[in-house]
């Protein structure tokens, strides 16, 4: 069945640091994957999404490719703020089945 | 532009007692999901309405259920609650079937 797999938490960096979380996913078809993210005490928000392979989905400063080849979506980000610190969340939408299936989460540590 | 409402912000109830938790859409947003965030369990799929049908269910018992309403409004509903049931239960909602879910700030559902 599909599946989304993140890697372990809590990532823990300091502030401007490099941020990478890996993605992948096990899926039949071409499913659309996403990034959300929760902070603490809210629900989740959309970050960024891609539809197919090879595009790039991208917003404030975080960005993620649809590898199909390596069936991987990393989230990255050249500096992260404290602000930053939340869980985020991958997710694939396959077919036409209204569900998302998301990965356990990640939670982010940015210290100053 | 308003986003996903949900009522109440906190339930408390006993175990055997009913739950009824609300969702407002998006305005303009026809399809409304309903997931599961328990401790331990991650996100976990719930239920698809789409202009007033339930179009897919998440591998959940019977006692879970809701409806949508012509305005696109929802309800979930949970019989005979059982402890386990304890959660954040959010609600997400998207325009036509374009599956660009956006999410509300959840209710949290305690149980005991």
């Amino acid at each position: 069945g599909n599946s989304v797999t993140q890697m372990e938490g809590p990532v823990t960096l300091s502030e401007e640091a490099f941020l990478t979380i890996n993605c992948t996913y096990t899926a039949t078809g071409y499913p659309s994957l996403f990034w959300y993210v929760q902070y603490p005490g809210e629900g989740l928000q959309l970050l960024l999404k891609a539809t197919k392979a090879d595009d790039k989905g991208s917003n404030k400063g975080f960005e993620a490719t649809y590898r199909k080849e390596t069936t991987s979506f990393h989230l990255e980000k050249g500096s992260v703020q404290v602000s930053d610190s939340a869980v985020y969340f991958c997710a694939l939408l396959s077919g036409n089945t209204g569900k998302l299936i998301f990965g356990q989460g990640t939670t982010l540590q940015v210290k100053p | 532009e308003a986003g996903v409402t949900q009522s109440p912000t906190h339930l408390i109830k006993t175990r055997g007692q009913q739950a009824t938790l609300r969702c407002s859409p998006i305005s303009g947003h026809t399809s409304v999901y309903w997931y599961q965030q328990a401790l331990g369990l991650g996100l976990q799929f719930l239920l698809w309405y789409d202009e007033g049908e339930e179009r897919n269910r998440g591998n959940f018992p019977p006692r879970f259920s809701g409806r949508q309403f012509p305005n696109y409004s929802s309800e979930l509903n949970v019989n005979a609650l059982e402890l386990e049931d304890s959660a954040l239960y959010l609600c997400a909602s998207s325009r036509d079937r374009s599956y660009e879910q956006y999410f509300g700030p959840g209710t949290r559902l305690t149980v005991t």
